[in-house]
């Protein structure tokens, strides 16, 4: 089954203390990105990648970091979280023929104390 | 860069009636306008889109309209049900690189 998963699904963290979000996609898609979700502001995209070893930063990039080794995985790592990065985050990916087509993965729910 | 604005925010409607969602784009660059459905504690879905060479598509009770030289697009369905009832997200695309959403619009389609 075509998915892109995404772990963990829910976590509650205190300030400071460093935390990976993983993104993983079966679709062989080249171009995979990191939304952040928020109240009123709709989907604010955090970092993308065109391709293993290409990063670049989205709207919101402060206080995150991505990297992209393998082709299928593009984790979403926060050094030192901060109450402020509380949100919804959603990775996303698209094949580069269609790359305007995103797949969504089902949403990491973060709470920073 | 693109900035994507959305209104109305909140919609209600009775069910069979149409509900019309407006986005604006500032980046004339812009030529891909993807719609997505967001039902409650769900993950985003695309339910259609249109590219820049086309005016409008229609895809069942769906239609997406788009004015270029206004830099305007909407989202119209028609004929609504509960089911309908989610947030619905305009987004804009210029280069393929990143993707601009606008802030939502939470349909309500009242039985």
């Amino acid at each position: 089954e075509a998915q892109v998963t995404q772990n963990p699904r829910y976590l509650i963290t205190v300030t400071g203390k460093k935390l990976t979000v993983t993104c993983s996609q079966n679709m062989n898609h080249e171009y995979m990105s990191w939304y952040r979700q928020d109240p009123g502001l709709g989907l604010r995209q955090i970092y993308y990648s065109m391709n293993v070893e290409v990063t670049d930063k989205g709207d919101v990039p402060e206080g995150y970091k991505v990297s992209r080794k393998e082709k299928r995985n593009f984790p979403l790592i926060l050094e030192s979280p901060s109450p402020n990065q509380t949100s919804l985050y959603f990775c996303a990916s698209s094949s580069l023929g269609t790359k305007e087509t995103q797949y969504f993965g089902p949403g990491t729910r973060l709470l920073v104390l | 860069g693109e900035n994507v604005e959305q209104h109305p925010s909140t919609l209600s409607v009775q069910e069979g009636d149409s509900a019309v969602i407006k986005c604006t784009y500032s980046d004339s660059a812009s030529n891909y306008f993807p719609w997505y459905k967001q039902e409650l504690g769900k993950r985003p879905q695309l339910i259609i889109d249109i590219r820049s060479n086309v005016g409008e598509k229609k895809d069942q009770r769906i239609a997406v309209t788009l004015n270029k030289t206004a830099k305007h697009f909407s989202l119209h369905i028609t004929e609504t049900q509960p089911e309908d009832s989610a947030v619905y997200f305009c987004a804009a695309s210029a280069n393929n690189n990143d993707m601009r959403f606008g802030a939502g619009t939470r349909l309500t389609v009242k039985p």
